[in-house]
């Protein structure tokens, strides 16, 4: 059994551009959420997806936008990439309330 | 403000050795508790939670916390550490276990075990 997959596990982007994240989650988990995690620092949640709806956002700005799909995969997008936005991105998704099951993140470079 | 404070960033123990990891919190409500750990390259797996009940909590590879309420704290131990062990701990805090909540990390806490 396939747990959380995120792609690309690695990629870099410049100053302005776009990026979109991939997450696949663990077999019958139905919510995903994402959580930004710079260096040093712990995870940031972003936001999270049920039935294909944004049900929770943090303090991040409308530049992050997301995606879920009818089989329960998800985006993560941002726009107008910022040097500050330059982290390793996690993805966790749930089923009804259960534990959280993290993904090994994308890590993306701003340059 | 909701946060959660992890007061060592760096922590080096011996071998067989016990720990202790620090974790404070500031919730309005009743909190939802939880311990992760993270591994280099890996994504971050669950060590315990707490929720209510019996403030002493176990959780895998040996480990536990305990949930002081006065002290507004949540501290991980383990009796005897691994070299395994090695890695990157956070506490985070929540407002349910339902799917929905965000919960709030702490900066980690880097732990190296030396032979």
């Amino acid at each position: 059994d396939a747990g959380v997959t995120q792609s690309p596990t690695h990629l870099i982007k410049t100053r302005g551009q776009q990026v979109t994240l991939r997450c696949s989650p663990k077999s019958g988990h139905d919510t995903v959420s994402w959580y930004q995690q710079a260096l040093g620092q712990g995870p940031q949640f972003i936001f999270q997806y049920y039935e294909e709806e944004e049900r929770q956002r943090g303090n991040f700005p409308d530049r992050f936008s997301g995606h879920q799909f009818p089989n329960y995969s998800s985006e993560l997008n941002v726009n107008a990439l910022l040097l500050g936005d330059s982290a390793l991105y996690l993805c966790a998704s749930s089923f009804l309330g259960g534990e959280l099951f993290f993904g090994e993140g994308s890590r993306l470079t701003v340059l | 403000a909701q946060s959660v404070t992890q007061p060592d960033i760096h922590i080096t123990v011996s071998e067989g050795a016990s720990l202790e990891l620090r974790c404070n919190y500031s919730y309005g409500a009743t909190p939802y508790l939880f311990w992760y750990v993270q591994s280099p390259g890996q994504g971050l797996q669950l060590l315990l939670k707490y929720f209510s009940g019996d403030t002493l909590v176990q959780g895998i590879k040996g480990f536990e916390a305990e949930f002081k309420r006065s002290q507004s704290s949540f501290n991980l131990r383990k009796p005897s550490v691994h070299w395994s062990d090695a890695a990157e701990y956070f506490c985070a805090v929540g407002a349910s276990f339902q799917a929905g909540t965000a919960l709030i990390f702490g900066k980690g806490t880097t732990l190296s075990v030396s032979s």
